[in-house]
Protein backbone atom coordinates (compact mmCIF):
# COMPACT_ATOMS: atom_id res chain seq x y z
CA UNK A 1 0.00 0.00 0.00
CA UNK A 2 1.04 3.39 0.11
CA UNK A 3 3.55 4.78 2.31
CA UNK A 4 4.06 8.21 4.14
CA UNK A 5 4.07 10.93 1.98
CA UNK A 6 5.98 14.51 2.13
CA UNK A 7 5.19 17.80 -0.36
CA UNK A 8 6.83 19.73 -1.04
CA UNK A 9 10.44 16.94 -1.48
CA UNK A 10 12.54 20.66 -1.73
CA UNK A 11 11.63 24.09 -0.69
CA UNK A 12 13.80 27.14 -1.07
CA UNK A 13 13.09 29.92 1.29
CA UNK A 14 14.36 33.19 1.90
CA UNK A 15 15.70 34.34 5.66
CA UNK A 16 11.99 36.13 7.39
CA UNK A 17 9.73 33.89 5.27
CA UNK A 18 7.30 31.29 6.59
CA UNK A 19 7.23 28.03 5.13
CA UNK A 20 4.79 24.82 5.25
CA UNK A 21 5.32 21.61 5.17
CA UNK A 22 3.13 18.87 4.92
CA UNK A 23 2.65 14.88 5.88
CA UNK A 24 0.41 12.10 4.13
CA UNK A 25 0.41 9.36 7.13
CA UNK A 26 -0.19 6.05 5.74
CA UNK A 27 -4.07 5.40 6.25
CA UNK A 28 -5.29 4.23 9.62
CA UNK A 29 -2.21 5.20 11.72
CA UNK A 30 -3.32 7.31 14.88
CA UNK A 31 0.97 8.39 15.81
CA UNK A 32 1.95 10.84 13.80
CA UNK A 33 5.83 12.13 14.38
CA UNK A 34 7.73 15.36 12.90
CA UNK A 35 11.74 14.73 13.15
CA UNK A 36 14.41 17.47 11.88
CA UNK A 37 17.45 15.87 10.20
CA UNK A 38 20.89 18.43 9.97
CA UNK A 39 23.41 17.32 7.45
CA UNK A 40 25.27 13.95 8.56
CA UNK A 41 23.24 13.83 11.77
CA UNK A 42 20.08 11.65 13.03
CA UNK A 43 16.90 12.26 13.20
CA UNK A 44 15.94 14.72 16.05
CA UNK A 45 12.12 14.33 17.60
CA UNK A 46 10.22 17.57 17.32
CA UNK A 47 6.78 16.77 18.27
CA UNK A 48 4.21 13.68 18.08
CA UNK A 49 0.49 13.59 17.56
CA UNK A 50 -2.40 10.49 18.90
CA UNK A 51 -5.09 11.56 16.23
CA UNK A 52 -5.58 14.97 16.30
CA UNK A 53 -4.13 15.80 19.86
CA UNK A 54 -0.39 16.79 20.24
CA UNK A 55 0.24 15.00 22.95
CA UNK A 56 4.32 16.10 23.12
CA UNK A 57 5.93 18.87 21.08
CA UNK A 58 8.66 19.37 23.77
CA UNK A 59 11.49 19.61 20.59
CA UNK A 60 10.21 22.11 18.64
CA UNK A 61 13.39 24.64 18.63
CA UNK A 62 11.15 27.53 19.16
CA UNK A 63 8.04 29.27 19.47
CA UNK A 64 8.32 29.60 15.44
CA UNK A 65 7.78 25.99 14.65
CA UNK A 66 4.33 24.99 14.86
CA UNK A 67 2.67 21.68 13.97
CA UNK A 68 -1.34 20.85 13.83
CA UNK A 69 -3.06 17.74 12.64
CA UNK A 70 -6.65 19.27 12.92
CA UNK A 71 -8.35 15.88 11.42
CA UNK A 72 -6.42 13.50 12.52
CA UNK A 73 -4.80 12.72 9.37
CA UNK A 74 -3.30 15.26 7.57
CA UNK A 75 -0.33 16.99 9.27
CA UNK A 76 1.25 20.36 8.34
CA UNK A 77 4.70 21.35 10.07
CA UNK A 78 5.10 25.66 9.68
CA UNK A 79 7.64 27.36 10.26
CA UNK A 80 7.59 30.98 10.65
CA UNK A 81 10.46 33.63 10.12
CA UNK A 82 13.08 31.50 8.99
CA UNK A 83 16.51 31.43 9.77
CA UNK A 84 19.28 29.76 8.35
CA UNK A 85 19.38 27.14 10.94
CA UNK A 86 16.31 26.03 10.34
CA UNK A 87 17.81 24.32 6.96
CA UNK A 88 17.62 20.87 7.10
CA UNK A 89 15.44 17.75 6.29
CA UNK A 90 12.15 17.58 7.98
CA UNK A 91 11.00 13.76 7.82
CA UNK A 92 7.50 12.86 8.86
CA UNK A 93 6.86 9.26 10.36
CA UNK A 94 3.43 7.74 10.96
CA UNK A 95 2.87 4.46 13.41
CA UNK A 96 -0.19 2.03 14.20
CA UNK A 97 1.46 0.59 17.51
CA UNK A 98 3.63 3.77 18.37
CA UNK A 99 6.46 1.33 18.08
CA UNK A 100 7.29 0.74 14.55
CA UNK A 101 7.55 4.24 12.49
CA UNK A 102 7.28 4.04 9.24
CA UNK A 103 8.79 7.67 8.05
CA UNK A 104 8.55 9.93 4.47
CA UNK A 105 10.71 10.66 2.57
CA UNK A 106 11.53 14.03 3.97
CA UNK A 107 11.11 17.61 2.94
CA UNK A 108 14.36 19.19 2.53
CA UNK A 109 14.10 23.07 3.39
CA UNK A 110 16.82 25.55 2.65
CA UNK A 111 16.82 29.01 3.84
CA UNK A 112 18.69 31.75 1.89
CA UNK B 1 17.53 12.02 28.09
CA UNK B 2 18.38 9.38 26.45
CA UNK B 3 21.73 9.22 25.39
CA UNK B 4 22.68 7.09 22.85
CA UNK B 5 25.79 6.39 20.92
CA UNK B 6 26.43 4.06 17.34
CA UNK B 7 30.01 2.86 16.69
CA UNK B 8 31.60 2.78 14.73
CA UNK B 9 30.83 5.90 12.53
CA UNK B 10 32.25 4.31 9.53
CA UNK B 11 32.61 0.61 8.40
CA UNK B 12 34.47 -0.84 5.42
CA UNK B 13 33.86 -4.39 4.52
CA UNK B 14 34.45 -6.27 1.66
CA UNK B 15 31.31 -8.09 -0.32
CA UNK B 16 30.17 -11.19 1.69
CA UNK B 17 31.84 -10.01 4.66
CA UNK B 18 29.72 -9.87 8.29
CA UNK B 19 29.34 -6.22 9.21
CA UNK B 20 28.22 -5.63 13.38
CA UNK B 21 27.35 -2.25 14.54
CA UNK B 22 26.71 -1.16 18.15
CA UNK B 23 24.21 0.69 20.26
CA UNK B 24 24.34 1.82 23.40
CA UNK B 25 22.05 3.88 25.54
CA UNK B 26 21.37 5.46 28.81
CA UNK B 27 17.65 4.85 29.65
CA UNK B 28 16.65 1.55 31.43
CA UNK B 29 13.02 2.55 30.68
CA UNK B 30 13.54 2.20 27.46
CA UNK B 31 12.18 -0.83 25.84
CA UNK B 32 12.08 -1.12 21.76
CA UNK B 33 15.20 -0.79 19.78
CA UNK B 34 15.07 -0.45 15.97
CA UNK B 35 17.27 -0.11 13.40
CA UNK B 36 17.12 2.07 10.38
CA UNK B 37 18.73 2.01 7.02
CA UNK B 38 18.85 5.30 5.37
CA UNK B 39 19.63 5.41 1.63
CA UNK B 40 20.58 8.92 0.07
CA UNK B 41 17.96 11.22 -0.22
CA UNK B 42 15.71 8.91 1.61
CA UNK B 43 13.54 8.50 4.45
CA UNK B 44 15.10 5.93 7.58
CA UNK B 45 13.77 2.67 6.49
CA UNK B 46 12.70 0.08 9.30
CA UNK B 47 14.89 -2.87 9.12
CA UNK B 48 14.78 -4.76 12.11
CA UNK B 49 13.77 -4.10 15.86
CA UNK B 50 13.52 -6.02 19.29
CA UNK B 51 11.23 -5.54 22.36
CA UNK B 52 13.15 -6.16 25.88
CA UNK B 53 11.51 -9.27 26.56
CA UNK B 54 13.28 -10.92 23.52
CA UNK B 55 17.40 -11.33 22.97
CA UNK B 56 17.75 -12.17 19.17
CA UNK B 57 16.07 -11.41 16.45
CA UNK B 58 16.81 -12.87 13.03
CA UNK B 59 15.26 -11.90 9.61
CA UNK B 60 17.77 -13.46 6.97
CA UNK B 61 20.76 -11.97 6.87
CA UNK B 62 20.55 -9.35 9.27
CA UNK B 63 20.08 -9.76 13.28
CA UNK B 64 19.88 -7.82 16.43
CA UNK B 65 20.95 -8.94 19.53
CA UNK B 66 19.64 -7.15 22.74
CA UNK B 67 22.47 -6.46 26.33
CA UNK B 68 19.34 -4.96 28.28
CA UNK B 69 21.90 -5.37 31.26
CA UNK B 70 24.74 -3.88 29.54
CA UNK B 71 22.36 -1.45 27.69
CA UNK B 72 23.52 -2.19 24.03
CA UNK B 73 22.23 -3.64 21.41
CA UNK B 74 23.61 -4.31 17.83
CA UNK B 75 22.97 -4.87 14.54
CA UNK B 76 24.50 -8.14 12.68
CA UNK B 77 24.52 -8.43 9.02
CA UNK B 78 25.83 -11.09 7.77
CA UNK B 79 27.15 -11.83 3.73
CA UNK B 80 26.81 -8.27 2.76
CA UNK B 81 25.97 -7.32 -0.18
CA UNK B 82 26.77 -3.81 -2.21
CA UNK B 83 22.95 -2.61 -1.81
CA UNK B 84 23.83 -2.81 1.78
CA UNK B 85 25.83 0.34 1.75
CA UNK B 86 23.53 3.16 3.47
CA UNK B 87 23.99 4.75 6.45
CA UNK B 88 22.52 2.80 9.96
CA UNK B 89 20.82 4.25 13.09
CA UNK B 90 20.18 2.71 16.26
CA UNK B 91 17.18 4.50 17.77
CA UNK B 92 15.93 3.15 20.90
CA UNK B 93 12.24 4.88 22.24
CA UNK B 94 12.73 6.81 25.65
CA UNK B 95 10.21 5.81 27.58
CA UNK B 96 7.08 6.11 25.13
CA UNK B 97 7.04 6.48 21.58
CA UNK B 98 9.72 9.12 20.86
CA UNK B 99 12.46 7.58 19.54
CA UNK B 100 15.83 8.66 20.10
CA UNK B 101 18.30 8.48 17.02
CA UNK B 102 22.19 7.36 17.09
CA UNK B 103 24.39 9.95 14.84
CA UNK B 104 24.79 6.73 12.10
CA UNK B 105 27.17 4.33 10.77
CA UNK B 106 27.92 4.29 7.22
CA UNK B 107 28.27 1.07 5.60
CA UNK B 108 29.99 0.93 2.60
CA UNK B 109 30.77 -2.36 1.02
CA UNK B 110 32.88 -3.19 -1.59
CA UNK B 111 32.60 -5.41 -4.22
Amino acid sequence: GAGVSQSPRYKVAKRGQDVALRCDPISGHVSLFWYQQALGQGPEFLTYFQNEAQLDKSGLPSDRFFAERPEGSVSTLKIQRTQQEDSAVYLCASSLTSYEQYFGPGTRLTVT
Amino acid sequence: GENVEQHPSTLSVQEGDSAVIKCTYSDSASNYFPWYKQELGKGPQLIIDIRSNVGEKKDQRIAVTLNKTAKHFSLHITETQPEDSAVYFCAPNSGYSTLTFGKGTMLLVSP
